[in-house]
């Protein structure tokens, strides 16, 4: 089945340690999305790919960087991650940008800071 | 600024009907979505609207009013498993989806 992959689900890291989350598609959508989701609140965009176009959002933080090294995959870097950081990471996919295509998203990952 | 409102937490029993309304400001519109999400888990697609009108997909509906900056979420035939967040998203000028904060129902039987 075509599909939105992510690992780790879970990834606990200590105050200040990098981090890396990975984001697989088979679904060969040519937009891939970072988002940050915290508790009870609506998923923040940090990051999204049209092919290998780079858009960050003006909020971003610095500590947040991202690449894209083919169609198919996206990782998420954490350089120094804080205790705020502390959220559900959620890679999504389309179609298309500058058109309406769904966004499909994977299972997420819980990043825990120690 | 772009501002999406849902309620924050809706109850409902089992078998009965409920429905889950949002209101979108947002700079140009692209259409409406509406995501169902398990706690600890992603956001599935549920519902798209663009035109005027309801959208029946089973037990599911969802239905936008353009003019009223308005959707509603509608949900039939309760059933345990559809307790988790409801999340309402436009879609602005720049494709980019506004999304809200989620609407969180609790299905007693």
């Amino acid at each position: 089945d075509a599909m939105v992959i992510q690992n780790p689900r879970y990834q606990v890291t200590q105050f200040g340690k990098p981090v890396t989350l990975s984001c697989s598609q088979t679904l060969n959508h040519n937009v891939m999305y970072w988002y940050q989701q915290k508790s009870s609140q609506a998923p923040k965009l940090l990051f999204h790919y049209y092919d290998k176009d780079f858009n960050n959002e003006a909020d971003t933080p610095d500590n947040f960087q991202s690449r894209r090294p083919n169609t198919s995959f996206c990782f998420l870097d954490i350089r120094s991650p804080g205790l705020g950081d502390a959220a559900m990471y959620l890679c999504a996919t389309s179609s298309a940008a500058g058109g309406t295509d769904t966004q499909y998203f994977g299972p997420g990952t819980r990043l825990t800071v120690l | 600024g772009q501002n999406i409102d849902q309620p924050t937490e809706m109850t409902a029993t089992e078998g009965a009907i409920v429905q889950i309304n949002c209101t979108y400001q947002t700079s140009g519109f692209n259409g409406l979505f509406w995501y169902q999400q398990h706690a600890g888990e992603a956001p599935t697609f549920l519902s798209y609207n663009v035109l005027d009108g309801l959208e029946e997909k089973g037990r599911f509906s969802s239905f936008l009013s353009r003019s009223k900056g308005y959707s509603y979420l509608l949900l039939k035939e309760l059933q345990m498993k559809d307790s988790a967040s409801y999340l309402c998203a436009a879609m602005d000028s720049n494709y980019q989806l506004i999304w809200g904060a989620g609407t969180k129902l609790i299905i007693k039987p």
